[in-house]
């Protein structure tokens, strides 16, 4: 168990509509990082929070946004759904943020089938 | 940006065989490798990483080599056993990011 919790574990929709992913950092981490999964795609980098700010952008559509709360806690919000936006999305936190060698932990997973 | 191949996509071996994945980076300024085992519906987790002050480093039945001339990162697993079969992710960061680029994977299956 990396520490990392996240809900859903599982969600279906239908396209067009709008959901969103929870993410509960390991305690004391204070970067959040979100990556979506697919076959096709290995494991993409989507965007990542430190401490409440928006730090590094990666693959993150503009349909996708994300926040990080005073708590640490951070939400994945998707949007007008796509049936290619089936996929794991992960959410992973690391201590600090600007230091190469942080360790991602990563979470379970949310598996989202847009239907 | 970096670029990481990772090879086999799939490697089979039998209980008690050793087994390596291979991977290359592109960005010689990437100094932190870190490797993540992926269990069926579970998260990436990390097994083992190296910082690139280092060329060997070992955690029992794993080990991980770098050769940063070549630029290239090696995983070994000795004695496999079933509970090795995963899906098995190298990364390479480089100095200036936050962020990890990811291999595509390898399934590793171990027969008993």
């Amino acid at each position: 168990d990396s520490g990392v919790t996240q809900t859903p574990k599982h969600l279906i929709t239908a396209t067009g509509q709008r959901v969103t992913l929870r993410c509960s950092p390991r305690s004391g981490d204070l970067s959040v990082y979100w990556y979506q999964q697919s076959l096709d795609q290995g494991l993409q980098f989507l965007i990542q929070y430190y401490n409440g700010e928006e730090r590094a952008k990666g693959n993150i559509l503009e349909r996708f946004s994300a926040q990080q709360f005073p708590d640490l806690h951070s939400e994945l919000n998707l949007s007008s759904l796509e049936l290619g936006d089936s996929a794991l999305y992960f959410c992973a936190s690391s201590a600090r943020t600007g230091y190469s060698t942080d360790t991602q932990y990563f979470g379970p997973g949310t598996r989202l089938t847009v239907l | 940006g970096e670029n990481v191949e990772q090879h086999p996509s799939t490697l089979s071996v039998q209980e008690g065989d050793s087994a390596v994945i291979k991977c290359t980076y592109s960005d010689s300024a990437s100094n932190y490798f870190p490797w993540y085992k992926q269990e069926l519906g579970k998260g990436p987790q990390l097994i083992i990483d190296i910082r690139s002050n280092v060329g060997e480093k070992k955690d029992q039945r794993i080990a991980v080599t770098l050769n940063k001339t070549a630029k290239h990162f090696s995983l070994h697993i000795t004695e496999t056993q079933p509970e090795d079969s995963a899906v098995y992710f190298c990364a390479a960061r480089e100095g200036g990011s936050y962020i990890p680029t990811f291999g595509r994977g390898t399934s590793l299956i171990v027969h008993p």
